[in-house]
């Protein structure tokens, strides 16, 4: 039982170069999310997807973009990275939108 | 909207000391409410939530937090504080919508403990 993956760890682009960071859970949990983490500024939500086959916008969605694959799996997408974009991102999911959110261990991301 | 005040962004103890990191809401209507803490490097885990019933609530590692309506508060408390302890706290917040809830997360507090 892993609990929430993320991939890569660690993340350098370039501006205007795209990636995407995945998010898998074994939980068989209902609702996952994508926060990002400043300093000073605690975390932030981006998105969030209360169930398969839904998502809504969070505190901070500009710049991303969000895919619900399936029930285990919710992928963060940059289309066109800015430095403002430099982070640590984190996935959480939950067994409903009620429940307790278990976090991944994070994604480093530089953008230069 | 609902918003989070950890007021101490950074406090030292020494270990056996007692501990209370403070965390203040502003929302409307009565709201969940959690401590999470994040060792270096490392996710967030939960310590304990309260949703309603009693206010004095009982987490993980020996930390209690009690939620005061009247000052939009609920501090975490630890009696004897260890060196593992050392970490960064997190308080949150999130309104009951029936739908997926929406954490607010504070600033933060980083504890440092010396031995």
């Amino acid at each position: 039982n892993a609990g929430v993956t993320q991939t890569p760890k660690f993340q350098v682009l370039k501006t205007g170069q795209s990636m995407t960071l995945q998010c898998a859970q074994d939980m068989n949990h209902n609702s996952m999310y994508w926060y990002r983490q400043d300093p000073g500024m605690g975390l932030r939500l981006i998105y969030y997807s209360a169930s398969e086959g839904t998502t809504d916008k969070g505190e901070v969605p500009n710049g991303y973009n969000v895919s619900r694959l399936n029930k285990r799996e919710f992928s963060l997408r940059l289309e066109s990275a800015a430095p403002s974009q430099t982070s640590v991102y984190f996935c959480a999911s939950g067994k409903t939108s009620l429940e307790t959110q278990y976090f991944g261990p994070g994604t480093r991301l530089l953008v230069l | 909207a609902q918003s989070v005040t950890q007021p101490d962004i950074h406090i030292t103890v020494s270990e056996g000391a007692s501990l209370e990191l403070r965390c203040n809401y502003s929302y409307g209507a009565t709201p969940y409410l959690f401590w999470y803490v994040q060792s270096p490097g490392q996710g967030l885990q939960l310590l304990l939530k309260y949703f309603s019933g009693d206010t004095l609530v009982q987490g993980i590692k020996g930390f209690e937090a009690e939620f005061k309506r009247s000052q939009s508060s609920f501090n975490l408390r630890k009696p004897s504080v260890h060196w593992s302890d050392a970490a960064e706290y997190f308080c949150a917040v999130a309104p009951y919508t029936g739908t997926a809830s929406k954490l607010t997360f504070g600033t933060g507090t980083r504890l440092q403990v010396t031995l």
